[in-house]
């Protein structure tokens, strides 16, 4: 079984602060990986692929990846108060899912 | 206005009734998905379509059917035998082929509710 696995939170850090989150996966041979980002009754949103070993940057956004390891995270720098979601990992063109972290940012 | 639409925005079903949930893209992608998303988790995948007239079983497609008769379109139907259709709907598509190209776009939802 193909496992995504992501720390279900919640995680809570304050106005400007960096934010980190984690995801593990369990197939040896996934190649693509995204990050979503869902508000409460919404649908889910494209923030970063990757795809490659290292770390991708977009704004305040980085996503960092190690095959070797098998994790994939998602950093957020400055964050704000409505960075306020659930963050969902997802791994290779079957496109699983891992459960999501709820991430709070607190003015 | 390029997108995904997905209708109605709330369905509620009676016991032992079929229901089915549409989902059309004016995107051109080859591939689209069904996933379901109770409270508290994450997606799980329920059929997706690679290509006209063909799809695939994903993890829980117990109680669900679909059809692929156009490329624009992915309707499903919650049949009787699924015991438990509670939840929240989502419609994707991406452009197939690997890659970047496999990243997904998801339609607003259908929340089903049971009487």
């Amino acid at each position: 079984q193909k496992e995504v696995e992501q720390n279900s939170g919640p995680l809570s850090v304050p106005e400007g602060a960096i934010a980190s989150l984690n995801c593990t996966y369990s197939d040896r041979g996934s190649q693509s990986f995204f990050w979503y980002r869902q508000y409460s009754g919404k649908s889910p949103e494209l923030i970063m692929s990757i795809y490659s070993n290292g770390d991708k940057e977009d704004g305040r956004f980085t996503a960092q990846l190690n095959k070797a390891s098998q994790y994939v995270s998602l950093l957020i720098r400055d964050s704000q108060p409505s960075d306020s979601a659930t963050y969902l990992c997802a791994v290779n063109n079957d496109m699983r899912f891992g459960a999501g972290t709820r991430l709070t940012v607190k003015p | 206005d390029g997108g995904i639409t997905q209708s109605p925005k709330y369905l509620f079903r009676k016991e032992g009734q079929n229901v089915t949930l549409s989902c059309e893209q004016n995107l051109n992608h080859d591939a689209m998905y069904w996933y379901r998303q109770d409270p508290g988790q994450g997606l799980r995948l329920i059929y997706y379509s690679q290509i006209v007239n063909d799809f695939q079983k994903g993890d829980i497609a117990e109680g669900y059917s679909v059809s692929r008769e156009k490329k624009e379109s992915f309707p499903l139907t919650v049949t009787s035998a699924q015991k438990n259709p509670t939840a929240f709907y989502l419609c994707a598509s991406s452009m197939g082929g690997g890659g970047n190209q496999e990243t997904q776009y998801f339609g607003p939802g259908t929340r089903l509710l049971v009487l």
